[in-house]
């Protein structure tokens, strides 16, 4: 069965840390991983990866794909009391299915 | 372009009941998923909906059903409510070229 852990579940840190927030997959047919950020409702887009090794960066978050480990890490640098949310990996195969993980759930404090 | 829309936001309903929920999506797409979001599952899949054909399904009771109509807006339809069903229902929509999903705000729905 497909499958996306993320770890950590959960995570507190200060403002002005840095954190990595790790996905690891099993999918049949990858074609590609996808990162969302949840505050309060809808989640929102972040990342969309799909070939390995070749970093994406939007300010101070970052993410990476390897597909010989089969994950991928998300990093945010100089965290802000803003950066806490949940935060969710989806992998989407060639059947056009997406399989989302449970999220890791980020606390910053002021 | 406008988001994707969903209605209502909130709902409370009772055990036995049956609801329907309501999913716009944005402009161009096509296709049309759904998902099941409480604080111990985490976000899980229902089914997701292509040119009114439902393409893919989750792990669900057939208690739960949807449909799309031919300008995309989708439906998504619970029967016999019971407690556990209380929970925050997303849609999301994803164009062709991209491929990445556009949530709605979503409808918290309260089974009493």
């Amino acid at each position: 069965e497909d499958k996306v852990v993320q770890s950590p579940l959960s995570l507190v840190v200060h403002e002005g840390d840095t954190v990595t927030l790790n996905c690891s997959y099993e999918v049949t047919n990858f074609r590609s991983l996808l990162w969302y950020k949840q505050e309060k409702k809808a989640p929102t887009f972040l990342f969309m990866l799909t070939s390995s090794g070749i970093e994406k960066k939007s300010g101070r978050l970052s993410s990476i794909l390897d597909k010989k480990e089969l994950s991928s890490i998300l990093n945010i640098t100089a965290t802000q009391t803003g950066d806490s949310a949940i935060y969710l990996c989806a992998v989407l195969n060639r059947d056009d299915k997406i399989i989302f993980g449970k999220g890791t759930r980020l606390h910053i404090l002021p | 372009k406008a988001g994707v829309t969903q209605t209502p936001r909130y709902l409370i309903k009772t055990r036995g009941q049956q609801v329907t929920l309501s999913c716009s999506p944005i402009s161009g797409h096509r296709s049309v998923s759904w998902y099941q979001q409480t604080p111990g599952q985490g976000l899980q899949f229902l089914f997701e909906y292509f040119s009114e054909t439902q393409r893919n399904k989750g792990n669900f009771p057939g208690r739960f059903s949807g449909r799309q109509f031919s300008n995309s807006r989708s439906e998504m339809n619970v029967s016999t409510l019971e407690l556990g069903d209380s929970a925050l229902y997303l849609c999301a929509s994803r164009g062709t070229e991209y491929n990445e999903q556009f949530f709605g705000p979503g409808t918290r729905l309260t089974v009493l």
